[in-house]
């Protein structure tokens, strides 16, 4: 099954602690992006990546870190976490840049 | 950057009728994405469609990349297609970036 696997799916952490979520596609996109949702902010772009060893910024990327290199596997990084960082968060994949976007199922952080 | 707005932001309506949902972009698009985000909160593309008309069951989505608008249309509602409509859109210089509308909350009362 095509899929977009995101992990952990809740998590409650406190400032400062470091963390990591982990995000894998099976389906061979070359396209990646993390994306946060806030309400009455819609989702933000966080960052993407083009391919391997290719990743960029989004909008809104101050605080995180991305690293990409396996073509499955975007990993997003939380050095010093913040409770601006308290939101729901999203992976998702593509074929390519322009194509339609697969999303995983979210996570949402709570950063007390 | 580019701009997306949807409307209306809320819409309420009763199990059967016919709803249409609007996304007009301040530029132009080579990738127009309308997605669903049902209660649980789970994100499901519903169409890819940067120019034209697609359908799909009860559901299709016109754009008019000339005007600046896309619109998605649901028939003979049901319950299951309460939640939150988005549509998402990348600019032609910027396809990389995707920038999401505020969306509609449809909820379909039985």
């Amino acid at each position: 099954e095509a899929q977009v696997t995101q992990n952990p799916r809740y998590l409650i952490t406190v400032t400062g602690k470091k963390l990591t979520v982990t995000c894998s596609q099976n389906m061979n996109h070359e396209y990646m992006s993390w994306y946060r949702q806030d309400p009455g902010l819609g989702l933000r772009q966080i960052y993407y990546s083009m391919n391997v060893e290719v990743t960029d910024k989004g909008d809104v990327p101050e605080g995180y870190k991305v690293s990409r290199k396996e073509k499955r596997n975007f990993p997003l990084i939380l050095e010093s976490p913040s409770p601006n960082q308290t939101s729901l968060y999203f992976c998702a994949s593509a074929d390519r840049a322009n194509q339609p976007q697969h999303f995983g199922d979210g996570t949402r952080l709570s950063i007390l | 950057g580019i701009q997306v707005e949807q409307s209306p932001p809320d819409l309420i309506l009763q199990e059967g009728a016919n709803s249409t949902l609007r996304c007009n972009f301040s530029d132009s698009v080579n990738n127009l994405q309308w997605f669903h985000q049902n209660p649980w909160g789970q994100l499901i593309n519903l169409f890819y469609i940067p120019s034209g008309t697609k359908q799909n069951g009860r559901l299709s989505a016109t754009t008019v990349a000339t005007e600046r608008y896309s619109l998605l249309y649901i028939s003979s509602s049901q319950t299951t297609d309460s939640g939150v409509y988005f549509c998402a859109a990348s600019p032609i210089q910027g396809a990389q970036k995707l920038v999401f509308g505020q969306g509609t909350r449809l909820t379909i009362n039985p």
